[in-house]
């Protein structure tokens, strides 16, 4: 079982800043499977980076993936406010066959 | 308009059963890796399964056994079966499209979830 672990666990950060996230595999991950979501409080996740590096549809240029065998990284190159939210990696595997890494609060200093 | 509605959820007793369902419009879920992803109140996401476009269906170690997923492709729905329902299966319960394309896996749609609570 691959397990995910995201670092750190809350960020506080002021808009404009630059922000790294980082998601961390227990075993080697293929980058077509590793993807980013951002989910706000009351709301369903959004699927923001899929394939290590792929934005999904209407995803700002600002958000950018990177990574490759354990270690990801999520980049916000500068917050906006509407940024301010939980962000979640996941991976597919084999068993199980999705996980979510535990998440980034990312609030406002 | 592409779209995932939950609905099914409520309260039941511990051991007891309820049956999720998740009616997808704008596109065939036959076609798709159609899950179910549960959020406990205050914590994180966890995937609980799925059901590929072939009907190969698979599960998270803690609901094996317990819950079933399977689809009704005229009524293009999704469903989650669950019975011997526990106190750590209450949860807001997605709904969740993987298109799975180009050998590519995340989830791109999501429903707004239905809750489940288990509570005597």
């Amino acid at each position: 079982e691959i397990v995910l672990t995201q670092s750190p666990g809350t960020l506080s950060l002021s808009p404009g800043e630059r922000v790294t996230l980082s998601c961390r595999a227990s075993q080697s991950v293929s980058i077509n499977y590793l993807a980013w979501y951002q989910q706000k409080p009351g709301q369903a996740p959004r699927l923001l980076i899929y394939g290590t590096s792929s934005r999904a549809t209407g995803i700002p240029d600002r958000f950018s993936g990177s990574g490759s065998g354990t270690d990801f990284t999520l980049t916000i190159s500068r917050l906006e406010p509407e940024d301010f939210a939980v962000y979640y990696c996941q991976q597919y595997g084999s068993s199980p066959r999705f996980t979510f890494g535990p998440g980034t609060k990312v609030d406002i200093k | 308009e592409v779209q995932l509605v939950e609905s099914g959820g409520g309260l039941v007793q511990p051991g007891g059963s309820l049956r999720l369902s998740c009616a997808a419009s704008g596109f065939i879920v036959s076609n798709n890796y159609m899950n179910w992803v549960r959020q406990a109140p205050g914590k994180g996401l966890e995937w609980v399964s799925v059901i590929y476009s072939g009907g190969s269906t698979y599960y998270a170690d803690s609901v094996k056994g317990r819950f079933t997923i399977s689809r009704d492709n005229s009524k293009n729905t999704v469903y989650l079966q669950m019975s011997g329902l526990r106190a750590d299966d209450t949860a807001l319960y997605y709904c969740a499209r993987d298109p799975a394309l180009r050998n590519e896996h995340a989830f791109d749609v999501w429903g707004q979830g239905t809750l489940v609570t288990v509570s005597p």
